[in-house]
């Protein structure tokens, strides 16, 4: 079984300032990796997904992410948040090479201050 | 890409009736589909696996008769939550996995339940 941790509920941060919303996982097997976004009353879009291959994942909307198998984890970064970045963030694992369900972090919450 | 449409997106009904919830894969075969359960400020939690012309697979502490699943077409999944109470009341999320992309988890835009 897998699990996600995302240390951070909330993060704040100033317009066009950078950020970093973290993300660690738990598995005994080879995993895939996700990082999904949130908008009010909406359902998820993919950012971003690892699934092999170069460890820096470039995904939509100027996001990126890092695996770090050492350290188990996968990172997203932002070098300049928008106003329109704020939203809910979820970070999700699944097993490698399976059809398998995804399990999701807890979320975080990035608000952008202008 | 992926599209997968969740109809209603909103509902209000009242304690003791059932509602249907539709999740569709518009531009791809679904043999596998998942539906998730989202509580206010709250992560994603699996509820089951809806299986094409199978029976789904719950997930622990998950009444199989309140929340009937039928998977009976490779586009569509239905959730039905029946007798519902005001607890009942959340988002529900469906998933389904394109096996034409990689890996690709597509979700619907989601449906706010409140039982009254």
């Amino acid at each position: 079984a897998q699990s996600v941790t995302q240390l951070d509920s909330q993060v704040p941060v100033f317009e066009e300032a950078p950020v970093e919303l973290r993300c660690n996982y738990s598995s005994s097997v080879s995993v895939y990796l996700f990082w999904y976004v949130q908008y009010p009353n909406q359902g998820l879009q993919l950012l971003l997904k690892y699934l092999s291959g170069s460890t820096l994942v470039k995904g939509i909307n100027g996001f990126e992410a890092e695996f770090n198998k050492s350290q188990t984890s996968f990172h997203l970064r932002k070098p300049s948040v928008h106003i329109s970045d704020t939203a809910e963030y979820f970070c999700a694992v699944s097993e490698a090479g399976s059809a398998r369900q995804l399990t999701f972090g807890s979320g975080t919450q990035l608000t952008v201050l202008p | 890409g992926a599209v997968v449409s969740q109809h209603p997106s909103r509902v209000i009904c009242k304690s003791g009736t059932s509602v249907k919830i539709e999740c569709r894969s518009l531009d791809f075969q679904a043999t596998t589909m998942f539906w998730y359960r989202q509580f206010p400020k709250k992560s994603l939690m699996l509820m089951a696996t809806s299986n094409e012309g199978s029976k789904a697979t719950y997930e622990q502490g998950v009444e199989k008769d309140k929340f009937l699943i039928n998977h009976a077409s490779l586009t569509l999944s239905t959730l039905t939550v029946t007798s519902a109470h005001p607890e009942d009341s959340s988002f529900y999320i469906c998933s389904a996995r394109d096996r034409g992309r990689d890996y690709g988890y597509t979700f619907g835009s989601g449906t706010r339940l409140t039982v009254v």
